[in-house]
């Protein structure tokens, strides 16, 4: 089992629809939770970083976080062709360093 | 705040040769630097992290005389890609943590360096 899976998509919605991108997680010890977009040829971006249960909003952007079930999740509203991208979620444990980085799942907001 | 330079941007050598990216944290202190490598339509991978006037921690299966890392300052990491064949040809992306405040629990990256060995 991979530490932090997302779907690859491609996951296409129409513009002004709301994108779901899903990211799960093995490891239990997990504290701190981040989505990062990249566009192709680009360095991901950091969107979103979420530490505690619940929902945390940003403009059109949500994250939700569920510690118990393992699962964190970036809502995209008023989805944009300019949301066209890729979404990385990344998971890191408390006092490490570094961060695991799921796959990423590729987002397409069709105009 | 928490912006992250690169350089070069891109840079094209000469299989054999040996080329150094510099990554600088522009307006933070950055007591952690990561190097990550992103092939064509793959996931980020890590390579090493590295503390501020440590050595590198690498990866599995990252040669460390291979990819020669240095953090000698609060700013600056450096990796140098020695004996470069085509198959390092990838794009290379540093990321670094601050000390204290916002950097410290967010990750932010730099805008990586295109690398070609013909």
């Amino acid at each position: 089992q991979k530490e932090v899976e997302q779907n690859s998509g491609p996951l296409s919605v129409p513009e002004g629809a709301i994108a779901s991108l899903n990211c799960t997680y093995s490891d239990r010890g997990s504290q701190s939770f981040f989505w990062y977009r990249q566009y192709s040829g680009k360095s991901p971006e950091l969107i979103m970083s979420i530490y505690s249960n619940g929902d945390k909003e940003d403009g059109r952007f949500t994250a939700q976080l569920n510690k118990a079930s393992q699962y964190v999740s970036l809502l995209i509203r008023d989805s944009q062709p300019s949301d066209s991208a890729t979404y990385l979620c990344a998971v890191r444990r408390a006092g490490d360093n570094d961060m695991r980085f799921g796959a990423g799942t590729r987002l397409t907001v069709k105009p | 705040g928490a912006v992250v330079s690169q350089h070069p941007s891109w840079v094209i050598c000469k299989s054999g040769t040996s080329v150094k990216i510099e990554c600088r944290s522009l307006d933070f202190q950055a007591t952690t630097m990561f190097w990550y490598r992103q092939f064509p339509k793959q996931s980020l991978m890590l390579m090493a992290t590295s503390n501020e006037g440590s050595k590198a921690t690498y990866e599995q299966g990252v040669e460390k005389d291979k990819f020669l890392i240095n953090h000698a300052s609060l700013t600056l990491s450096t990796l140098t890609v020695t004996s470069a064949h085509p198959e390092d040809s990838s794009f290379y992306i540093c990321s670094a943590r601050g000390l204290a405040g916002l950097p410290s629990r967010e990750q932010y990256f730099g805008p990586g360096t295109r690398l070609t060995v013909t």
